[in-house]
């Protein structure tokens, strides 16, 4: 039973660019949510996706985006980068009527120089 | 509004001592918490959580967690440190059965 997973493992890219993350959520499972958590931070929730729909949001700026497709995969985008961007991201999934109970995959390291 | 606080950004403990990390909340209804670890440079895995059943939960690698309504902790407690838990511990709470409010975090060392 594969957990969740997480492309790419690490990403570098420059102030003003944008970037796209990828998570697939963990077999069963079909609700994803997305944090962000910088260095010696607790993990920050961006926001969360149920049927392709973003269910409850964080306090993220609109340049973070989202998206879920049919198959309950999650893409978080975020445009404009700036050097307070760079964070682990992690996406953790759940089912809908646990969404509590969230399970995370190993998350990607973005680094914005 | 939920809230949860971890008491000690970093604790030492020896092997084979007894870890203890605190963690007390806030919330305005009946909470579900969650104990979570994290190893450098990976994800959070669940050690354990509770639910509105047994007050006293037990998790994986030992670990146990007792909630105390009257406190408002849920601390999380191993009999004996084994180097192997040297790690960040994150408590936090739900909302709304949806997104996790988190601690800060507690870095556990193990010296030998």
């Amino acid at each position: 039973d594969a957990g969740v997973t997480q492309s790419p493992t690490h990403l570098i890219k420059t102030r003003g660019q944008q970037v796209t993350l990828r998570c697939s959520p963990k077999s069963g499972h079909d609700t994803v949510s997305w944090y962000q958590q910088a260095l010696g931070q607790g993990p920050q929730f961006i926001f969360q996706y149920y049927e392709e729909e973003e269910r409850q949001r964080g306090n993220f700026p609109d340049r973070f985006s989202g998206h879920q497709f049919p198959n309950y995969s999650s893409e978080l985008n975020v445009n404009a980068l700036l050097l307070g961007d760079s964070a682990l991201y992690l996406c953790a999934s759940s089912s809908v009527a646990n969404s509590y109970e969230q399970y995370f995959g190993p998350g990607t390291r973005l680094t914005v120089t | 509004a939920q809230s949860v606080t971890q008491l000690g950004s970093h604790v030492s403990v020896s092997e084979g001592a007894l870890v203890l990390l605190r963690c007390n909340y806030s919330s305005s209804v009946p909470p579900y918490l969650f104990w979570y670890v994290q190893y450098p440079n990976q994800g959070l895995q669940l050690l354990l959580k509770y639910t509105s059943a047994a007050t006293l939960v037990k998790g994986i690698n030992g670990f146990e967690a007792e909630f105390k309504k009257s406190e408002t902790s849920f601390h999380l407690t191993k009999p004996s440190a084994h180097m192997s838990d040297a790690a960040e511990y994150f408590c936090a709470v739900s909302v709304g059965n949806r997104k996790l409010i988190w601690g800060l975090g507690t870095s556990l060392a193990v010296n030998p």
